[in-house]
């Protein structure tokens, strides 16, 4: 079975803490993805990795940064975080680009922003 | 401007009933659509896809419906079990990229018992 752990369930940060959140997952997948999910919105792209140190911008990157210096682990970087960046945050892998194979979810980190 | 659109955000059937999730598209360049799953505190789980050049396909109790003149699609769930209680989001992939999930907004499914 594919699993994919985010490091915390959940986060509560004030606003201008600089905030990682982790995810790994054990598939040796290439490609890792992190979005966000709000109310009446489903999940949106922020930053996709095809390879390590190799990485792309999705939908929302603004106030986010990534960071992938091994296969497994895809960090998730609030430079300075801001009450509009409390969410859901999931953390996605997978293995095949080409073949449009669906992702696997992590199980996702709450983060309040005070 | 969504790009695909879940109008319902809840609904409620009784067990055994059929349970009928709809899911609407804009963009007439995506190509592949996905139904997934997901329960309070995890991540969303993989259920069922269909690409368009198909009409439906049929998984089990599931079975997706796609309606390309009319840029929509459909999750039936027959019959319908309390354990199906979720919030189920559509997904749909660009001919153009083969990663990129476009989600819709979610309908949340209650199944009474």
């Amino acid at each position: 079975d594919v699993k994919v752990t985010q490091s915390s369930r959940y986060l509560v940060k004030r606003t201008g803490e600089k905030v990682f959140l982790e995810c790994v997952q054990d598939m040796d997948h290439e490609n890792m993805f992190w979005y966000r999910q709000d109310p009446g919105l489903g999940l949106r792209l922020i930053y996709f990795s095809y390879d390590v140190k190799m990485k792309e911008k999705g939908d929302i990157p603004e106030g986010y940064s990534v960071s992938r210096e091994k296969k497994e682990r895809f960090s998730l970087i609030l430079e300075s975080a801001s009450t509009n960046q409390t969410s859901m945050y999931l953390c996605a892998s997978s293995f095949d680009l080409a073949s449009k194979e669906t992702q696997y979810f992590g199980p996702g980190t709450r983060l309040l922003v005070l | 401007d969504q790009q695909v659109k879940q109008n319902s955000p809840s609904l409620s059937v009784q067990e055994g009933r059929i349970s009928i999730l709809n899911c609407d598209y804009t963009n007439s360049m995506f190509d592949y659509f996905l139904w997934y799953k997901k329960y309070p505190a995890e991540g969303p789980t993989f259920l069922i896809s269909i690409s368009s050049i198909k009409d439906k396909n049929e998984d089990g109790r599931f079975t997706v419906f796609l309606n390309k003149s009319a840029k929509h699609l459909s999750l039936h769930i027959v019959p319908s079990q309390p354990g199906d209680s979720a919030v189920y989001f559509c997904a749909a992939i660009g001919e153009d990229s083969s990663y990129k999930l476009i989600f819709g907004s979610g309908t949340r499914l209650l199944v009474r018992p």
